[in-house]
């Protein structure tokens, strides 16, 4: 149980384009997401917290403008960075907790690539 | 928020030696403290986790430590493997909608 998908797993996209990426819970209700991002030897840094139906908190220095993270529903939360650019080249990974529960289930991850 | 350190960045272990990793955090109503093992380019995979009603847990060669006065937390790994090399990550949260939190990890080489 609590497993956590995400996909793609891996994109290259030109600079300016937008990407999207999907994250589900298959076999819980997610009612918070949580999306990190990962650059080559540092530690997952935590960009927003997103609750179904409602918006998502983002952490300080996180443009809510150009990722832009969708709750619509307890099993599906979506990042899309727009105009991506070089430096957003990362890995993004979303995590998810059920209802009452304290434990983060992690997706595998969507390596991001900006040419 | 929640601010977690973690040490040592990198430690190297002969094989069948233990290896220690130590964190501290900052916010004293987290109460949840996972541990996580990342192979390059995967997801962190729970190890190991620790709540603050418990001081210690242990599973096999694994175990973990909890000083809830200190705000310290420590992974102990004993009679290490080559496969145990690999980067770990130390965490920490509170109840509800607080996410988790990690320190900068450690990279673990065991040397055979």
């Amino acid at each position: 149980g609590a497993v956590v998908s995400q996909h793609p797993s891996w994109v290259i996209c030109k600079s300016g384009t937008s990407v999207k990426i999907e994250c589900r819970s298959l076999d819980f209700q997610a009612t918070t997401m949580f999306w990190y991002r990962q650059f080559p030897k540092q530690s997952l840094m935590l960009m927003a917290t997103s609750n179904e139906g409602s918006k998502a908190t983002y952490e300080q220095g996180v443009e809510k403008d150009k990722f832009l993270i969708n709750h619509a529903s307890l099993t599906l939360s979506t990042l899309t960075v727009t105009s991506a650019h070089p430096e957003d080249s990362s890995f993004y990974i979303c995590s998810a907790r059920g209802p009452g529960g304290i434990e983060q289930f992690f997706g595998p991850g969507t390596r991001l690539t900006v040419l | 928020g929640e601010n977690v350190e973690q040490h040592p960045s990198t430690l190297s272990v002969q094989e069948g030696d233990s290896a220690v990793i130590k964190c501290t955090y900052s916010d004293s109503a987290s109460n949840y403290f996972p541990w996580y093992k990342q192979e390059l380019g995967k997801r962190p995979q729970l190890i190991i986790d620790i709540r603050s009603n418990v001081g210690e847990k242990k599973d096999q060669r694994i175990a973990v430590t909890l000083n809830k006065t200190a705000k310290h937390f420590s992974l102990h790994i004993t009679e290490t493997q080559p496969e145990d090399s690999a980067v770990y990550f130390c965490a920490a949260t509170g109840s509800g909608n607080t996410p988790l939190v990690f320190g900068k990890g450690t990279r673990l080489s065991v040397i055979a």
